[in-house]
């Protein structure tokens, strides 16, 4: 149970393009979903929190209108990177939790490179 | 300020070589401790959730407690397997289920 996919897993684009990723919570209804950006060694930063049919909140330093959330519904979030950059190249990761016990379950990431 | 520290940083063992991860949190006030694995490339995998202190939970080799001031993962006799990075994280009270996240632990076991 608790089996959160994420897809691509590795996406590759060109400076200027925008890349959409895809969160799902496959066998539970989150009601909260987060999005993390992890560099290399470092730990999880988050970036944003989504509560289904809210707009998200982000974290102090994350620009809204360009990394573009929707929580849609009960089982997908997806984030939009919009014309991106090679800074914008890193390790995305969501995760999902349902109101009780509040734990989170993370997806597999997904590795962007823009060139 | 809300803060958790993980320590080691880094742990290097022998296959069979029985030791502890530590996790101390500073917080306003706690509604559960987390721990996750987390191997490279991947996100990180859920392994415990301890709410109260005195509380202990078991998987396998690994097992979690907790107190007022810290948590520890203990590891009983590892498996190159175990090799990974172990984060620690806490939830507040209030807080929208966000975690506050360690640096993490980064184990690994020589065959």
């Amino acid at each position: 149970g608790a089996v959160v996919s994420q897809h691509p897993s590795r996406v590759i684009c060109k400076s200027g393009t925008s890349v959409k990723i895809e969160c799902r919570s496959l066998d539970f209804q989150a009601t909260t979903m987060f999005w993390y950006r992890q560099f290399p060694k470092q730990s999880l930063m988050l970036m944003a929190t989504s509560n289904e049919g809210s707009k998200a909140t982000y974290e102090q330093g994350v620009e809204k209108d360009k990394f573009l959330i929707n929580h849609a519904s009960l089982t997908l979030s997806t984030l939009t990177v919009t014309s991106a950059h090679p800074e914008d190249s890193s390790f995305y990761i969501c995760s999902a939790s349902s109101l009780y016990p509040g734990t989170q379950y993370f997806g597999p990431g997904t590795r962007l490179t823009v060139l | 300020e809300d803060q958790v520290t993980q320590s080691p940083e880094a742990l290097r063992l022998q296959e069979g070589e029985s030791s502890s991860l530590n996790c101390s949190y500073t917080v306003s006030g706690l509604r559960g401790l987390f721990w996750y694995r987390q191997d490279p490339g991947k996100g990180p995998e859920f392994l415990f959730t301890l709410y109260s202190a005195g509380e202990e939970k078991e998987k396998e080799r690994l097992k979690a407690t907790l107190t007022k001031k810290e948590s520890f993962l203990h590891i009983t006799a590892p498996k190159p397997e175990d090799s990974a990075t172990y984060l620690c994280a806490v939830q507040l009270m209030d807080s929208n289920y966000q975690l506050i996240w360690g640096a993490g632990t980064k184990l690994i076991i020589k065959p």
